[in-house]
């Protein structure tokens, strides 16, 4: 089955300084990557998404890159402020509506 | 729209007994919704994957005889944990996808289950 690793696990950056998650996948016949945030004690909210025919894919302060050859995508986040502050879950898909495979997820922390 | 909701938010119960967990689609119809575990900092783990008429299909380590899934509508699902423990308690979340959508799978705002 598929298999998402994902790196760093703690992320600290000082406000204003860019963030980057890293995650690599397994099986090549995946297509979908969704990225979720999730503050303490609530759920997932899915803050940008790919698919495998887009090498990148940005919405204001987000953006997402996705290597197929090297089975890696990341998620960039600049500018960072304090409410970017939380965990962030990397996923993928084969689509189709078929289940997701998270990765291990990051801390990000966004200091004064 | 896409709104997906969770009843109760969160349940205490004595070992060995039974608890129910709804997940529901608001605003859109869902033929299939999927629920997760997830334990203190850590990943959320698919526990199995629930379609509507049919039976769940669950993960590989997941007893199905222990955790009961019900998809008899386009709207509700439901997990019954069986016989609960104390190694039961966790972060139960669902999802659901609206297909008009596209691939996007929309969370619960989560069960947090506390056996005693």
């Amino acid at each position: 089955g598929e298999n998402v690793e994902q790196h760093p696990s703690t992320l600290s950056v000082q406000e204003g300084d860019s963030a980057v998650i890293k995650c690599t996948y397994s099986d090549s016949a995946s297509n979908y990557f969704p990225w979720y945030k999730q503050e303490l004690g609530k759920r997932p909210q899915l803050i940008i998404d790919i698919r495998s025919n887009v090498g990148e894919k940005k919405d204001q302060r987000i953006a997402v890159t996705l290597n197929k050859t090297a089975k890696h995508f990341s998620l960039h986040i600049t500018e960072t402020q304090p409410e970017d502050s939380a965990v962030y879950f990397c996923a993928a898909s084969m689509g189709g509506g078929n289940k997701l495979t998270f990765g291990t997820g990051t801390q990000l922390k966004v200091e004064l | 729209g896409a709104v997906v909701s969770q009843h109760p938010s969160w349940v205490i119960c004595k070992s060995g007994t039974s608890v129910k967990i709804e997940c529901r689609s608001l605003d859109f119809q869902a033929t299939t919704m999927f629920w997760y575990r997830q334990f203190p900092k850590q990943s959320l783990m698919l526990m199995a994957t629930s379609n509507e008429g049919s039976k769940a299909t669950y993960e590989q380590g997941v007893e199905k005889d222990k955790f009961l899934i019900n998809h008899a509508s386009l709207t509700l699902s439901t997990l019954t944990v069986t016989s609960a423990h104390p190694e039961d308690s966790s972060f139960y979340i669902c999802s659901a996808r609206d297909t008009t959508l596209g691939e996007t799978q929309y969370f619960g705002p989560g069960t947090r289950l506390l056996v005693l």
